[in-house]
């Protein structure tokens, strides 16, 4: 299955300050996607990174705020912007594999502390 | 809109008893549905995809469309079993292709 490298892993941050996580992918997909799991809940999709496109966001997420880049099919940035303590959560990459790969492959996480 | 539920937040068992963690779904079209495991501080795997009715580390898990259910089952849980486990669907309708839609996750203690 594809391999997945995102990083940083942690980061702690000041409130009002940005941070940008990158997802790197060793195999060409189509299909790629950022997820928030804030503390004790599940995941929620932010929303589908579109290559050579703008992102489609989901309900409650905006570009303004979380804006992503795609510039090719290996690799992806979310950025959180004028970041508050309730931006505070892991956030994952996924890829969606064909064939033997069949199913959604995750990211190993960003865990965002903003203080 | 599609929605999915798992009723328990906690499953505590004994090592060598069965497991199962129930997964119920409502979706309108034909469901992709997927079991993810989370180890402690490890990251989210695929655990077991319906399309495969496959059996992953003891594991199985058999779609009812009828009780729109997905329940996961194991006959004799071992230790490193315990784990977040989240059921999640995939919407592959034209409009929202890919999307995943995750449970809440029930949590797995097994202890000896």
């Amino acid at each position: 299955s594809a391999v997945i490298s995102q990083k940083p892993s942690r980061d702690i941050c000041q409130r009002g300050t940005s941070l940008t996580i990158q997802c790197q992918v060793d195999s060409q997909v189509t299909m790629m996607f950022w997820y928030r799991q804030q503390p004790g809940q599940s995941l929620t999709l932010i929303a589908t990174a579109n290559q050579g496109s703008e992102a489609t966001y989901e309900s409650g997420f905006v570009i303004d705020k979380f804006p992503i880049s795609r510039p090719n099919l290996t690799f992806s940035t979310l950025t959180v912007s004028n970041m508050s303590p309730e931006d505070s959560s892991i956030y994952l990459c996924s890829v969606w594999g064909r064939g033997s790969d069949y199913g959604y492959t995750f990211g190993s996480g960003t865990r965002l502390t903003v203080v | 809109a599609q929605r999915v539920t798992q009723p328990e937040k906690l499953l505590s068992v004994f090592k060598g008893a069965p497991v199962e963690l129930k997964c119920n779904y409502s979706y309108s079209g034909s469901p992709e549905l997927f079991w993810y495991v989370q180890y402690s501080r490890q990251r989210l795997q695929l655990l077991l995809r319906h399309i495969s009715r496959e059996s992953i580390k003891g594991f199985t898990a058999d779609l009812n469309k009828g009780e729109t259910s997905f329940h996961l089952k194991k006959p004799f849980a071992q230790e490193e079993d315990s784990a977040m486990y989240y059921c999640a669907l995939a919407d592959m309708t034209t409009d929202s292709w890919g999307k995943l839609q995750f449970g809440a996750g029930t949590q797995v203690v097994v202890t000896p």
